[in-house]
């Protein structure tokens, strides 16, 4: 069984510029959700994809978009990147109906 | 506002000791709630879910859930170094999907 993965890694940008962050779901989780994580906090939920659709969206502006794929995959977009968009951004994969998310290991942003 | 308390610690426990980490939620429609373990620089790692009332065990650990009161724990027997993590508790919100609002975590430390 694969589990989640996320590219990159890490990320250095600069602000006002625009940034595609990765993610693949485990095998036979259907489900997307994408999380920015601050230093000191809990996740936040930024918004959920399923059937290729936002299924949720929680307080994040619309510079944040994202993207499902036919093979479960997800893209997360930021535009207009601000020194507060620095965060570890983590994308985690379940299957409809049921509630437990496993999560990737993560891409670290550095907004300068 | 929706959400979910934990005090940030840090818990200092010594080694073979119960760690008792508490939690509190404000939504009382959740159902779901679930324990990720985090170590520095890394992402969550789910290491229980509970979904009634009561206790629910697995290997050292266990979760208790009191919806009456909006509270749920996790208890850690025999405490190890490496558990020395951060605790994240999350709950569901009720209706739609599976968004998961979290604490802002626990701090862990077991000293030998």
């Amino acid at each position: 069984e694969t589990g989640v993965t996320q590219s990159p890694t890490h990320l250095i940008k600069t602000r006002g510029q625009q940034v595609t962050l990765r993610c693949s779901s485990q095998s036979g989780h259907n489900t997307v959700s994408w999380y920015q994580q601050a230093l000191g906090q809990g996740p936040q939920f930024i918004f959920q994809y399923y059937r290729e659709e936002e299924n949720g969206r929680g307080n994040f502006p619309p510079r944040f978009s994202g993207l499902q794929f036919p093979n479960y995959s997800s893209e997360l977009n930021v535009n207009a990147l601000e020194l507060d968009d620095s965060a570890l951004y983590l994308c985690a994969s379940s299957f409809t109906g049921r509630d437990e998310q496993y999560f990737g290991p993560g891409t670290r942003l550095t907004v300068t | 506002q929706k959400e979910v308390e934990q005090n940030s610690g840090p818990l200092s426990v010594p080694e073979g000791a119960i760690a008792s980490l508490n939690c509190t939620y404000s939504d009382r429609g959740s159902q779901s709630f679930f324990w990720y373990r985090q170590y520095s620089g890394k992402s969550p790692e789910l290491i229980m879910s509970i979904y009634s009332n009561g206790d629910k065990e697995d290997g050292r650990f266990t979760a208790q859930l009191n919806k009456a009161s909006q509270y749920v724990s996790l208890l850690i027997r025999d405490s190890q170094p490496s558990d020395s993590a951060t605790y994240l508790c999350a709950g569901t919100i009720s209706g739609g999907y599976n968004k998961l609002i979290f604490g802002a975590g626990t701090r862990l430390a077991v000293h030998p």
